[in-house]
């Protein structure tokens, strides 16, 4: 079965500190790739997608995230992160194949930034 | 104004009752999902809709229905036998895009509903 790992769940940092969070999943075929934002009060909203092409993919708000195929990975980075960041941010994935429409998402992972 | 509307924000009901949750699109997308979103768990996928009149059980169907007789529209039904009702419920729709036989779409949400069952 389809899965999707998001191994930190909470993190916390001071802001203008360099953010990584990390997002694995499990499946052979070909992925469409996404990171989603929930900014506290705030509908959930997409950051960015990976459907093919160039494997460094850039979002709003300078987030960045690289696909790693070979690790079945597809981290978020952001160089310097800002108090206005703060939120909860899921990973999800979903199989390429025509006629699937099914999203896995990962449990997600609260980021608090201390101003 | 595009978008995706769930009502109400908050609603409350009696254990035992069932309850009609609403979800509206004017995007013109034709998939809509429902999720449920509990701490700890991220969003878990209930119910899905390809396409008017038809729809797919997600990973935890059972408790939940659903109808699609309308595009726009695709309200989800927590009744008596979900054993665990209470959570936040988000509704989502995505366009119907094919490219080279590969499904590429984004799923845009809406505002979500709390349900408190008492």
């Amino acid at each position: 079965a389809q899965s999707v790992s998001q191994h930190n769940h909470h993190v916390i940092l001071s802001e203008a500190a360099s953010l990584e969070l990390g997002c694995n999943y499990s499946y052979g075929g070909t992925v469409n790739l996404f990171w989603y934002v929930q900014y506290p009060g705030q509908h959930l909203q997409l950051l960015l997608k990976y459907f093919s092409g160039d494997p460094l993919v850039k979002g709003i708000k300078g987030f960045e995230a690289e696909f790693i195929k070979s690790k079945f990975s597809f981290n978020l980075r952001k160089p310097s992160v800002q108090w206005s960041d703060t939120a909860e941010y899921f990973c999800a994935v979903r199989a390429g194949a025509s006629g699937t429409y099914k999203y896995i998402f990962g449990t997600g992972t609260r980021l608090k930034v201390l101003a | 104004d595009g978008g995706i509307t769930q009502s109400p924000k908050y609603l409350f009901r009696k254990e035992g009752q069932n309850v009609t949750l609403s979800c509206e699109q004017n995007l013109n997308h034709d998939a809509m999902y429902w999720y449920r979103q509990d701490p700890g768990q991220g969003l878990r996928l209930i119910y899905y809709s390809q396409i008017v009149n038809d729809f797919q059980k997600g990973d935890i169907a059972e408790g939940y229905s659903v109808s699609r007789e309308k595009k726009e529209s695709f309200p989800l039904t927590v009744t008596s036998a979900q054993k665990n009702p209470t959570a936040f419920y988000l509704c989502a729709s995505s366009p119907r895009r094919v490219d080279s036989g590969f499904i590429t779409d984004t799923q845009y949400f809406g505002p979500g509903t709390r349900l408190t069952v008492l």
